[in-house]
């Protein structure tokens, strides 16, 4: 079983605060997608991460890919209350599902 | 720019009842999903579908659910009898291969069984 887990589950801070999450699995991506989803939506695509390694920067946004394909991490440089949402890490395959990680829950407080 | 609607966005239904989710995908994708996700649960996979035919299908997927592509446009996941722990958001994504494997996903319908 493919699983990807996230930490934290839950992070409340205050604004102009940094915060990293992680995603960690024991297997090998393709590729891997964070997305971020608000109460009520489906999940919006920020990023995908396809070479062991690569570093994605998105305005305070920054995203790693583990070297060995198998974990990745995003941090935001000071946080904003427009931050505030549900964050997912996904693996894919190819064209093949999408597993997408347990969710970090970020509230940043004004 | 393009995207994938999903329709009813709640759908409120008794149990034992039977159930239609219907998404129209983005015209040009050829690969297509159906994903849940229970309240405060993580996105769950239940069902891909390329070339007019399931590719794979999660253990969530059992014989009360089934997908089809009536007329080349709308995408539909149907419920035969629905139970309780059906109850969650239904979202629908869709893709064209070559796309760095990006789905695009719709607004979800919230489906409460009572």
């Amino acid at each position: 079983t493919q699983l990807l887990e996230q930490s934290p589950q839950f992070l409340s801070i205050q604004e102009g605060e940094n915060l990293t999450v992680y995603c960690n699995s024991s297997s090998v991506f393709s590729s891997l997608q964070w997305y971020r989803q608000e109460p009520g939506e489906g999940p919006v695509l920020l990023v995908t991460v396809v070479t062991g390694g690569e570093v994605k920067k998105l305005k305070r946004l920054t995203f790693q890919f583990g070297d060995a394909r198998k974990d990745s991490s995003l941090h935001i440089t000071a946080a904003q209350p427009g931050d505030t949402g549900l964050y997912l890490c996904a693996g894919a395959r190819g064209t093949d599902k999408l597993i997408f990680g347990t969710g970090t829950r970020l509230q940043v407080f004004p | 720019e393009p995207e994938v609607t999903q329709t009813p966005s709640h759908q409120v239904t008794q149990m034992g009842q039977e159930v239609i989710l219907r998404c129209v995908p983005i015209s040009n994708h050829l690969y297509f999903y159906w994903y849940r996700q229970i309240l405060g649960q993580k996105v769950e996979f239940l069902v891909s579908f390329y070339n007019n035919e399931i590719s794979e299908k999660s253990e969530i997927f059992d014989d009360q659910f089934s997908v089809e592509r009536p007329d080349g446009s709308n995408f539909t996941l149907k419920i035969r009898s629905t139970k309780l722990e059906d109850s969650a958001m239904y979202f629908c994504a869709s893709t064209l291969p070559a796309s760095g494997e990006k789905l695009f996903f719709g607004s979800g319908t919230q489906l409460s069984v009572l």
